[in-house]
């Protein structure tokens, strides 16, 4: 198993552009989340999912777009980046308790 | 909203001392979970606690659960350089699995 992976690992975007951060899990794993970190601050969610078709919010997720088509995929998508995005992203997956992280996206907008 | 504080931010000791770090919540918890972030990594889970007063060891880590289910500790008996990391505590919110709000964490180094 590959567990959870993320594409790409470093991304630089102009502050305007759209991007897609994609994460897929190999783990038939219900629950999937994005997460941002940034210094000082620990984890923080910007959106989860509870399965296929269905998402929520977290607690940051202005500026995000999620879907969940498929039980494996969860991309998180920035419509138009802000300088205020610029962080590393983890995707997590889990089957209640236990959360499983990918190695995350540090992205940077210019 | 609910919120878990964790302190200390930083902790710098000396190879061989002991390290604890602290979170604290307003609100009772359902359960809280630990996490270990190693430097330019992901968190991976260590444990997870939920029942009142609960207290479980892995080898020099003791992890206990308040009494009251609010607060939560992490103790490292005997710190060794392989140690080093920042540890998150995280909480399910509302109890809706798959959903957890994090600590700030507490950033660990070791000097040899």
């Amino acid at each position: 198993n590959a567990g959870v992976t993320q594409t790409p690992k470093f991304q630089v975007l102009k502050t305007g552009q759209s991007m897609t951060l994609q994460c897929a899990q190999d783990m038939n794993h219900e629950y999937m989340s994005w997460y941002r970190q940034d210094p000082g601050m620990g984890l923080r969610l910007i959106h989860y999912s509870v399965g296929a078709g269905i998402t929520d919010q977290g607690e940051v997720p202005n500026g995000y777009n999620v879907s969940r088509s498929t039980t494996e995929d969860f991309p998180l998508r920035l419509l138009s980046a802000a300088p205020s995005q610029t962080s590393v992203y983890f995707c997590a997956s889990s089957q209640r308790d236990t959360q499983y992280f990918g190695p995350g996206t540090r992205l940077t907008v210019l | 909203g609910q919120q878990v504080m964790q302190i200390p931010q930083y902790q710098h000791v000396q190879e061989g001392e002991d390290f604890t770090t602290y979170c604290n919540s307003s609100t009772t918890l359902s359960n809280i979970q630990w996490y270990k972030q190693r430097p330019g990594g992901h968190p991976v889970f260590l444990i997870q606690l939920v029942k009142s007063g609960e207290v479980k060891k892995q080898k020099r880590l003791t992890f206990q659960f308040g009494e009251a289910k609010k607060n939560s500790s992490l103790h490292i008996t005997a710190t060794q350089t392989t140690d080093v990391g920042t540890y998150f505590c995280a909480s399910e919110l509302g109890n809706q699995g798959g959903k957890l709000i994090f600590g700030q964490g507490t950033e660990l180094s070791v000097k040899p």
